[in-house]
This record gives structure tokens, C-alpha cells and sequence, in this order.
């Protein structure tokens, strides 16, 4: 099984900060990842596919990279809405979730 | 455009089972598998398995097999999960997705179980 490991698992940060999410898979997994936002009580909300690919109606503040066993996720300048948990999601072979880095503020 | 409607919370108690539904419009129902997660509150997510309701064939991780069953009505559009012997540890949100990696992706407004005596 592939395993994913988020880092880290809890982040603090002040409004307009550049935030940087981290996410490695155990083994290569090409770009098939993807980026989840969740709120309390909320379903995920799909951020970004394929690594890279900000999703319909997503804020271009968001930005993804990374391919192989390496990706991050970057808020280019936070906003208070972007306080929540971030999941990556591996769908190279089955599906794997990281554990989830929560964001808070400052 | 396309939805995925679950059902309402349930308070099941140990040892019984309780149904989850999953109905989805906006698009062909038959033609996109429907994946289950659960969610435990402040924890991660795990996958449960899926169901293809074109044909009803289903997958189920290791952990839910004996705990799960899938099953889709093509009448309805919709999806059911069948969780049976619930204990404490069954107590979660549950959430139905579709293309869950993709931009396709589209997932329910997830149903709270509590199992509780």
C-alpha cells in the first residue's frame, strides 16, 4: 500500500503569509495527487488535480506542485476563509489520504 | 449540475446495522463508481471501498470487509451502504464521492452515525 506522509500536522500562521503544505508518498506516484481543503462539519473540497490543476473556481492564491514521491501545496498570501484542515490524496494505485496538516491563525 | 444527497444523521445502537443513501443527479448514474469514506471527528479519512452501479460491482478494504455492503438502486440513482454489528468505534461521519482524485470530483454533505446504548 502507499502510504502518505503530510508535514506538518499542525501550522500556524498570520494573515498574507506565503504557506507551504508538504506531502511525500512511500513510493512514485507520478502526478496522480490531489489537494483537499476541509472545514469543521464540511465535506472535502477539492483544491487541486493532478499535482498542479487548480480546480473551477478555486482562488489562484492556491497552487500546487511536485510530481514522483515529492508535492507541496502553497497559499501564496493567507486569508482568514483559509483557515481549515488540508488533506493530499493519492490515486495512483487505490486511494491513499495523508493524515492532514491543520492551518491555523495567528 | 451534479449533486450527491445524503441522508440524515442516525443514532443506531451497538450491534444493530443502520442504511446510509447516497442519491446523486446531474449525471449518468450508471456510468461513474461511487466511493464511501468515513471520516471519525478530528481524525483522518479512510476509504471504505466503492461500488460501480453500471453493473454493481463492488470493493471493499481489508478493514470494512464484514462491516460494509454496497448496493445502488439504477431506478433511484442511488447508492446505499449497509454497516452492520455497529460498535462505538463504527461512530463517524460517512461521506459518498465521485472521481474523488479528479476534477470531476463531487462528494455528499456526509451522514453523522452514533452508536450509542
Amino acid at each position: 500500500d502507499i502510504q502518505m506522509t503530510q508535514s506538518p500536522s499542525f501550522l500556524s500562521a498570520s494573515v498574507g503569509d506565503r504557506v507551504t503544505l508538504s506531502c511525500k508518498a512511500s513510493q512514485n506516484i507520478n502526478k496522480y495527487l490531489a489537494w483537499y481543503q476541509q472545514k469543521l462539519g464540511e465535506a472535502p473540497k477539492l483544491l487541486i488535480y493532478n499535482a498542479n490543476s487548480l480546480q473551477t473556481g478555486i482562488p489562484s492564491r492556491f497552487s500546487g506542485s511536485g510530481s514522483g514521491t515529492d508535492f507541496t501545496l502553497t497559499i501564496s498570501s493567507l486569508q482568514p476563509e483559509d483557515v481549515a484542515t488540508y488533506f493530499c490524496l493519492q490515486h495512483n494505485s487505490w486511494y491513499t489520504f495523508g493524515a492532514g496538516t491543520k492551518l491555523e491563525l495567528k | 449540475q451534479v449533486q450527491l444527497q445524503q441522508s440524515g444523521a442516525e443514532l443506531a445502537k451497538p450491534g444493530t446495522s443502520v442504511k446510509l443513501s447516497c442519491k446523486a443527479s446531474g449525471y449518468t448514474f450508471t456510468s461513474y463508481y461511487i466511493y464511501w469514506v468515513k471520516q471519525r471527528p478530528g481524525q483522518g479519512l479512510e476509504w471504505i471501498g466503492y461500488i460501480y452501479p453500471g453493473n454493481g460491482g463492488t470493493y471493499y478494504s481489508e478493514k470494512f470487509k464484514g462491516k460494509a455492503t454496497f448496493t445502488a438502486d439504477t431506478s433511484s440513482s442511488t447508492a446505499y451502504m449497509l454497516l452492520g454489528s455497529l460498535t462505538p468505534e463504527d461512530s463517524a461521519y460517512y461521506f459518498c464521492a465521485r472521481l474523488p482524485g479528479s476534477r470531476g470530483a463531487y462528494w455528499g454533505q456526509g451522514t453523522l452515525v452514533t452508536v450509542s446504548s
